[in-house]
C-alpha cells in the first residue's frame, strides 16, 4: 500500500524562476494539503485541494498555486521564486470526511533550494 | 484562531528512560483535535498519537502516551523507554473539528536520546 509520494526530492532553482512540485496521494485519500517548512521552524499551511478546487488557504501570496486532478493526485507551482521560498515542501493527503483522528498521511516532501 | 507553543527547543534522554515534551495550545474552537508527529532527518511527518478534546481518557499508543490537561490547555507527550531510534523532531499541532481544515504546528523540539 503506497503511501503518499512526492517528487522531485531535492530541487535547486534561480530567483525569479517559477517551479512545479507533485504530490500523489495515499491509497483512498481524496484531500491534499501542502505546507511549507522553512528550516528550523514547524510547517505553515499554504492551501487544501478537494474535488480539484481549493477549499482553503493560508497566508501565502498568489504566487503560489495549485491544481488537483481527477485521480487526486496534486501540483503546487511557486512563480517568481524568492531566496525566502527555500524551504521543504510537504503533501499531506487525507480523506474527506474520515473522524479527526484519523489524521494525515505525509510524504517526505521536496527540499527547494532558491539560488 | 489558533497557536501551538513547545517551549522546549531541544532535550536530551538517556537509552530507556522516559522523557516528557511540553505542549501548549490556545484556540476559540469548541472542539478540537491534538497531534503529535515525530519528523526524523528524512524529512517525512510521522503520525504518532491524536487526543479528541473531548475524549475521556489519555490516548496511548505504544510507548506513546498524551498527557491530556483541557483546563491548562495542555497535551505533553511521554516517551517510555526511549530508543536510540527516537532521537528526530517532535512537533505538536492540532486543528479544529470546524473551519478551518489544517493543521497548526507548533516549532518543535529537537529530541536526542543518549546511549
Amino acid at each position: 500500500d503506497a503511501g503518499v509520494t512526492q517528487s522531485p526530492t531535492h530541487l535547486i532553482k534561480t530567483r525569479g524562476q517559477q517551479v512545479t512540485l507533485r504530490c500523489s496521494p495515499k491509497s483512498g485519500h481524496d484531500t491534499v494539503s501542502w505546507y511549507q517548512q522553512a528550516l528550523g521552524q514547524g510547517p505553515q499551511f499554504i492551501f487544501q485541494y478537494y474535488e480539484e478546487e481549493e477549499r482553503q488557504r493560508g497566508n501565502f501570496p498568489d504566487r503560489f498555486s495549485g491544481h488537483q486532478f481527477p485521480n487526486y493526485s496534486s501540483e503546487l507551482n511557486v512563480n517568481a521564486l524568492l531566496l525566502g521560498d527555500s524551504a521543504l515542501y510537504l503533501c499531506a493527503t487525507s480523506l474527506q470526511g474520515a473522524t479527526l483522528g484519523n489524521g494525515y498521511t505525509f510524504g517526505s516532501g521536496t527540499r527547494l533550494t532558491v539560488v | 484562531a489558533q497557536k501551538i507553543t513547545q517551549t522546549q527547543p531541544g532535550m536530551f534522554v538517556q537509552e530507556k528512560e522516559a522523557v516528557t515534551l511540553d505542549c501548549t495550545y490556545d484556540t476559540s474552537d469548541p472542539s478540537y483535535g491534538l497531534f503529535w508527529y515525530k519528523q526524523p532527518s528524512s524529512g517525512e511527518m510521522i503520525f504518532l498519537i491524536y487526543q479528541g478534546s473531548y475524549d475521556q481518557q489519555n490516548a496511548t499508543e505504544g510507548r506513546y502516551s498524551l498527557n491530556f490537561q483541557k483546563a491548562r490547555k495542555s497535551a505533553n507527550l511521554v516517551i517510555s523507554a526511549s530508543q536510540l531510534g527516537d532521537s528526530a523532531m517532535y512537533f505538536c499541532a492540532m486543528r479544529g473539528y470546524t473551519g478551518r481544515r489544517a493543521l497548526t504546528f507548533g516549532s518543535g523540539t529537537r529530541l536526542q536520546v543518549q546511549p
